[in-house]
């Protein structure tokens, strides 16, 4: 049974780029969030979407928008790149909203140079 | 508003030690506690939660914690560490799903095993 899959696994882009994260959730599962890990630092709540809607949004700028599909997957847009926008990206799958199961992919190391 | 304080950034500690990771949290309504380990270049792995009933919670690896509401800790412990649990420690808090149940992280713990 496979886990929460995130692609790619790194990425190096430059300022002023767009981005797009994947993240695949686990079997059975039907909610998605999205966390961002900088270097040093405790993961931060970006958003989550459940029902291809954004339910809740943590405190980052329009540039972080994100989308999800009818299979459940979801993409995480990121533009017009900063140079601290360089983090870890993590997703994480839940069946609905309840957060006692979570589940995490392995991220996505983002490099904005 | 919910928050978490780790207060300890690094430990290092004595292979077969035991050792305590300290946790505090801060919130206003009924909470949900986690801890999560996370190795060099990997994503977040669950240690063990707490959502209700003992307030001693028993987790993978040989790791337990302690619910303390009057104190709004959450202390990590395990009784004899081993070289493979060197990595990086985080506490977590959610509410409930009418407060939204997004989690917020401490900045972590870094334990070190010893030899």
């Amino acid at each position: 049974d496979a886990g929460v899959t995130q692609s790619p696994t790194h990425l190096i882009k430059t300022r002023g780029q767009q981005v797009t994260l994947r993240c695949s959730p686990k079997s059975g599962h039907d909610t998605v969030s999205w966390y961002q890990q900088a270097l040093g630092q405790g993961p931060q709540f970006i958003f989550q979407y459940y029902e291809e809607e954004e339910r809740q949004r943590g405190n980052f700028p329009d540039r972080f928008s994100g989308h999800q599909f009818p299979n459940y997957s979801s993409e995480l847009n990121v533009n017009a790149l900063l140079l601290g926008d360089s983090a870890l990206y993590l997703c994480a799958s839940s069946l609905g909203q309840w957060p006692g199961g979570y589940t995490f992919g392995s991220g996505t190391r983002l490099t904005v140079v | 508003a919910q928050s978490v304080t780790q207060l300890d950034s690094q430990v290092p500690v004595f292979e077969e030690a035991p050792v305590e990771l300290r946790c505090n949290y801060s919130s206003s309504v009924s909470v949900y506690l986690f801890w999560y380990v996370q190795y060099p270049n990997q994503g977040l792995q669950l240690l063990l939660k707490y959502l209700s009933g003992s307030t001693l919670v028993k987790g993978i690896n040989g790791f337990e914690a302690e619910f303390n509401k009057s104190q709004t800790s959450f202390h990590l412990r395990k009784p004899s560490v081993h070289i493979s649990d060197t990595a990086e420690y985080f506490c977590a808090v959610s509410g409930s799903t009418n407060t939204g149940n997004q989690f917020y992280f401490g900045t972590g713990t870094s334990l070190t095993v010893i030899p």
